[in-house]
């Protein structure tokens, strides 16, 4: 079963606009945490976010904040006004303390987000 | 200094070359990942270094060899490749075991 699942293959959205991009896991670990990477076409994974499981509230890190529903398993990034710059594959991930991966990251299959002007 | 480097940026090989790729980082850290990524799919983990010991394997064919020189250097060895090996090589670091990983721009490799 698909640990991390992103739903959407790819995210079109206006410049300046606001975008969410969805992300569902699931894990029967009480310690995990997830995380938001950017990958532009030029390659490089770019650490955007992270949220705990036991953090009480939603991260945020200047345009992006991560929306955060622990009984839906949901960790959601909204990215608030949208830059042409923000075009990139965004993949979410989630590390467990205790499952299989041995506290190494689990990847979903990505969102690409097209910012148009 | 938050940057992970790795070189070289593209590599062309022939099945029977022996290559190296290398990645740096002077954050302290002590976890180092070796990862492939294939177009348009996640990285797949293939290998991890804590505290410069091999950590995990996963699965991973005996044609990529890794190494780990001291804390801030990781390489792999490439030996016999098959054209399916052709794939973007991330490199990664993190504090620890399970923190946020810091990825290296990658290198891109093609097997003919």
């Amino acid at each position: 079963a698909q640990k991390i699942t992103q739903t959407q293959p790819g995210m079109f959205v206006q410049e300046k606009e606001a975008v969410t991009l969805d992300c569902t896991y699931d894990t029967s670990d009480p310690s995990y945490g997830l995380f938001w990477y950017k990958q532009p076409s030029s390659g490089e994974m770019i650490f955007l976010i992270y949220q705990g499981s036991y953090d009480q509230q939603n991260a945020t890190e200047g345009r992006y904040s991560l929306n955060f529903q622990k009984a839906r398993k949901s960790a959601n990034l909204v990215i608030s006004a949208s830059q042409l710059g923000d075009s990139a594959m965004y993949f979410c991930a989630m590390r467990e303390a205790y499952g299989g991966s041995q506290g190494n990251l689990i990847f979903g299959k990505g969102t690409k987000l097209s910012v148009k002007p | 200094d938050t940057e992970v480097t790795q070189t070289p940026k593209h590599l062309v090989m022939g099945m029977t070359n022996k290559k190296s790729l290398k990645c740096e980082q002077h954050m302290g850290h002590r976890a180092m990942y070796w990862y492939k990524q294939k177009a348009k799919k996640p990285p797949e983990l293939m290998f991890v270094y804590s505290y410069e010991k091999l950590s995990i394997n996963e699965s991973v064919p005996s044609r990529f060899s890794p190494e780990c020189p001291n804390s801030s250097l990781l390489n792999l060895h490439l030996h016999a490749l098959q054209p399916e090996d052709s794939a973007l090589y991330l490199c990664a670091s993190s504090q620890d075991l399970g923190w946020e990983q810091f990825f290296g721009p990658g290198t891109r490799l093609t097997v003919l």
